[in-house]
């Protein structure tokens, strides 16, 4: 059975300052891996999606990297900034037992300016 | 191009009755998955359909179903509601794919008093 842990659950980091989320999960067959944002109340925004044949994806300040074999991916956030603070979420979508996503729970960031 | 919408907003039912949530696709999308979120226990997967036609569902008792239409628009059916159904039901769209990523709408949130 497929599952998807963060580490750690929230963080806490001054302006500017360069930050990594950690994901990791118990089976390496898997589709793709998708990083999202959630603000306070809404949905979730998608922010990268890393196929299962590559190793990273970059949009703007963030980099995410998938190691499958080690079943674990990271989000890199640079040059972080208060307009950051969201809990973020990956999900993996696995590679046998139908059509669905599995998500971890999230880590909580605060960004202070 | 207009985002997945979720109707309604919020919801205020009393235990026992029933709700209908629906969930308008973006324009070209046939995937439409469903979520539940709670703070015990994260985003958990309800089902997911694809022209029409269910094709995986998570573990949640049968009070809890759904269709698509022909548009691909889709609704989420709760019977007998009860407490802990309580949550934040998110709905997510995807052209087919296995690496289509997921975009989610603001969700509705279902209070049960």
């Amino acid at each position: 059975k497929q599952e998807v842990t963060q580490i750690p659950a929230a963080l806490s980091v001054p302006e500017g300052e360069n930050l990594v989320l950690n994901c990791s999960f118990t089976d390496s067959a898997i589709y793709n891996l998708q990083w999202f944002r959630q603000d306070p109340g809404k949905g979730l925004t998608s922010l990268l999606l890393i196929q299962s044949s590559q190793r990273e994806q970059t949009s703007g300040r963030l980099n995410a990297s998938l190691d499958k074999s080690s079943g674990r991916s990271t989000l890199y956030i640079a040059a972080s900034q208060p307009g950051d603070s969201a809990t973020y979420l990956c999900a993996v979508r696995p590679g046998t037992g139908g059509f669905k996503t599995i998500f971890g729970a999230g880590t909580r960031l605060f960004v202070k300016a | 191009k207009a985002g997945v919408t979720q109707t309604p907003r919020y919801l205020i039912k009393t235990r026992g009755q029933q709700v209908t949530l629906s969930c308008s696709p973006i324009s070209g999308h046939r995937s439409v998955s469903w979520y539940q979120q709670t703070p015990g226990q994260g985003l958990q997967f309800l089902f997911e359909y694809f022209s029409e036609t269910q094709r995986n569902k998570g573990n949640f008792p049968g009070r809890f179903s759904g269709r698509q239409f022909s548009n691909s628009r889709s609704e989420m059916n709760v019977s007998t509601l009860e407490l802990g159904d309580s949550a934040l039901y998110l709905c997510a769209s995807s052209l087919e794919g296995t690496n289509s990523p997921l975009h989610f709408g603001n969700g509705t949130r279902l209070t049960v008093t």
